[in-house]
Parts: C-alpha cells; sequence; structure tokens
C-alpha cells in the first residue's frame, strides 16, 4: 500500500512569489492535514480538509491556503513568500476525522525562501 | 492553553539503556496522545499512542505512561538502540478535532554504541 506522497520534494522560491505544493493521501483516506516544521517553532498545524471541505484551521495568515479534490488529493498554497516561510511543509492523511483515526505523515516538501 | 511543553531538548543514552521523555499539556480536553518517531530527511511516524483512560501502554521496547491528574505523559524506550537515535514528537489531539495534533518541541535522542 502507497503511503503517502509529497510533490516537489524539494523547491526554491523568491520572496514574493508564490508555490503550490501537492500531496496525495493514502488509497481510502479521506481526511488531509498540513503542518508546518521549523527548527524555532517546531511541527505547527496548518489546515485539515476532509470532504473537499476545510474542517479545521490553524493560526497562520491568510496567504497559506489549500484545497482537496474529489479523490482526497490535496494542494496547499502560499503566496506573496516571505524568508520565514521557509520550512518543511507536512502532509498527513487519515480514514476519516473519528477519534480512532491514526494520521501518516509523507515526506514532506522542503521550501527554501530567498 | 493549546501548548504541550516536551522535555529534554536532547538526551544522550549507552546503548541498552533506558530513555526517558517527558510531556506536560494544560488542555483537559484533550483525549488522545500520540508520540510520533522522526528520522532526518522523513515525515514523522506513529510510534505509539494512548487515550487518558489508560495509565500505561506497553509495545515492545515502548511505553507510554500517562498521569491524568499531574496532566503529564512520559515515553520510556527500554534497552535502546542506536537505531532508535531520532527526534521524538509527544502530541495531543482534543476532541473532534480530527487532523489537527499539537506537538512538543521534539527531544533528539542520541544512542550510543
Amino acid at each position: 500500500k502507497a503511503g503517502v506522497t509529497q510533490t516537489p520534494r524539494y523547491l526554491i522560491k523568491t520572496r514574493g512569489q508564490q508555490v503550490t505544493l501537492s500531496c496525495s493521501p493514502i488509497s481510502g483516506h479521506r481526511s488531509v492535514s498540513w503542518y508546518q516544521q521549523t527548527p524555532g517553532q517546531g511541527l505547527q498545524f496548518l489546515f485539515e480538509y476532509f470532504s473537499e471541505t476545510q474542517r479545521n484551521k490553524g493560526n497562520f495568515p491568510g496567504r497559506f491556503s489549500g484545497r482537496q479534490f474529489s479523490n482526497s488529493r490535496s494542494e496547499m498554497n502560499v503566496s506573496t513568500l516571505e524568508l520565514g516561510d521557509s520550512a518543511l511543509y507536512l502532509c498527513a492523511s487519515s480514514l476519516d476525522r473519528s477519534g480512532a483515526n491514526v494520521l501518516t505523515f509523507g515526506a514532506g516538501s522542503r521550501l527554501t525562501v530567498l | 492553553q493549546q501548548q504541550v511543553k516536551q522535555s529534554p531538548q536532547s538526551l544522550i543514552v549507552q546503548k541498552g539503556g533506558i530513555s526517558i521523555i517527558n510531556c506536560a499539556y494544560e488542555n483537559t480536553a484533550f483525549d488522545y496522545f500520540p508520540w510520533y518517531q522522526q528520522f532526518p530527511g522523513k515525515g514523522p511516524a506513529l510510534l505509539i499512542a494512548i487515550r487518558p483512560d489508560v495509565s500505561e501502554k506497553k509495545e515492545g521496547r515502548f511505553t507510554i505512561s500517562f498521569n491524568k491528574s499531574a496532566k503529564q505523559f512520559s515515553l520510556h524506550i527500554m534497552d535502546s538502540q542506536p537505531g532508535d537515535s531520532a527526534t521524538y514528537f509527544c502530541a495531543a489531539r482534543g476532541r473532534n478535532q480530527g487532523g489537527k495534533l499539537i506537538f512538543g518541541q521534539g527531544t533528539e535522542l542520541s544512542v550510543k554504541p
């Protein structure tokens, strides 16, 4: 069974640009969550999508957005990139939103903003 | 109230020793407490998890101890091995919070041969 697939794995952008990251969840998983990981702030929740609807949102500015498609694949977008957006962006999928669900993480997309 | 505090930041243990990582939380609405292990270049992987109605859970060499009244939980790694060298994160999730985990800051464990 394939795991959570994130693309691209690495990318470099300059300030002011925008970026789109993609996440393919484990087959059959309908919930996708996104996290930002930095050395200073650790792992921080960005948002969660289930059945194409945002169900939960973290404390990030509106420059961070996401969406989920009918096949459960998800994308996140960061507009007007800032140096501080340099981070590892992790996607996690789970079967559903129940209390028993387990989050499985992908390997992440490492974004460097110059 | 949403924080999860983890200690120590780093830990060095000899092979065969016991590694202990501690976490504390404040939000009594948390009802699920997982531990994740992360190797360089990889995403976090679920190691073991516990719910507050249980005081201890063991899976192989890994044990979670949970103290509900103190709002603390800890990970014990018995017979630590060099292959256990990784960063460990505790986390917590509130009821009906789906995929939203609140993570501790992480502990970098190094097991010396």
